[in-house]
């Protein structure tokens, strides 16, 4: 497998305000990783793709001026959530693909947005 | 757009009870994964299948990936408290292609 870690784990901000999460493959050099968004009780929807010293490619309906990413070295990549909403609360998922079509998870972060 | 449907849903069972949760859908994919996801935590892998046709157990869990390559089941034996979670197919619609399509879900919980 891969090791994955995320930080924050969990963050609540005031509306309007920026919110950083970092996801870091602790074992691998990734020069691909991925973005989910998971609402309650609800699936893991793909936001983007994030392409180590390229940009980023993202999926339909997800607007790149306020999901921001950015993949700095072959072990990081970071979501910055701008001008964050109460809509914009869930559960943020990346992961990275490790072997042949298996990819590995991290472990969340939960953003609350008040 | 590809989509995986998973059934059932829900699905609340008795200890040591057998269940066998489905993923189906209309579209071919090259690999299909399940994964395992507990409250607050990311999915964590189970298996991939990636041959048509294809059964892996592990343990007291059965995958099988279908011929076509369209649909795949889970099938647990003798569920117990630990199995309960969100199971979750996802799918690789081309060789290569590194994005996942990801099922519905299953919530499943086992009742001691």
């Amino acid at each position: 497998g891969a090791v994955v870690s995320q930080h924050p784990s969990w963050v609540i901000c005031k509306s309007g305000t920026s919110v950083k999460i970092e996801c870091r493959s602790l074992d691998f050099q990734a020069t691909t990783m991925f973005w989910y968004r998971q609402f309650p009780k609800q699936s893991l929807m793909l936001m983007a793709t994030s392409n180590e010293g390229s940009k980023a490619t993202y999926e339909q309906g997800v607007e790149k001026d306020k999901f921001l990413i950015n993949h700095a070295s072959l072990t990081l990549s970071t979501l910055t959530v701008t001008s964050a909403h109460p809509e914009d609360s869930s559960f943020y998922i990346c992961s990275l693909r490790r072997g042949q079509e298996t990819q590995y998870f991290g472990p969340g972060t939960r953003l609350l947005v008040l | 757009t590809q989509l995986l449907e998973q059934s059932p849903q829900f699905l609340s069972i008795q200890e040591g009870e057998n269940l066998t949760v489905y993923c189906n859908s209309s579209s071919v994919f090259s690999s299909l994964q399940w994964y395992r996801q507990e409250p607050g935590e990311g999915p964590v892998l189970l298996v991939t299948v990636v041959t048509g046709g294809e059964v892996k157990k592990l343990k007291r869990l059965t995958f099988q990936f279908g011929d076509a390559r369209k649909d795949s089941s889970l099938h647990i034996t003798a569920a117990q408290p630990g199995d309960t979670g969100l199971y979750l197919c996802a799918g690789s619609p081309n060789f290569g292609n590194e994005k996942l399509t990801f099922g519905t879900g299953t919530r499943l919980t086992i009742i001691p």
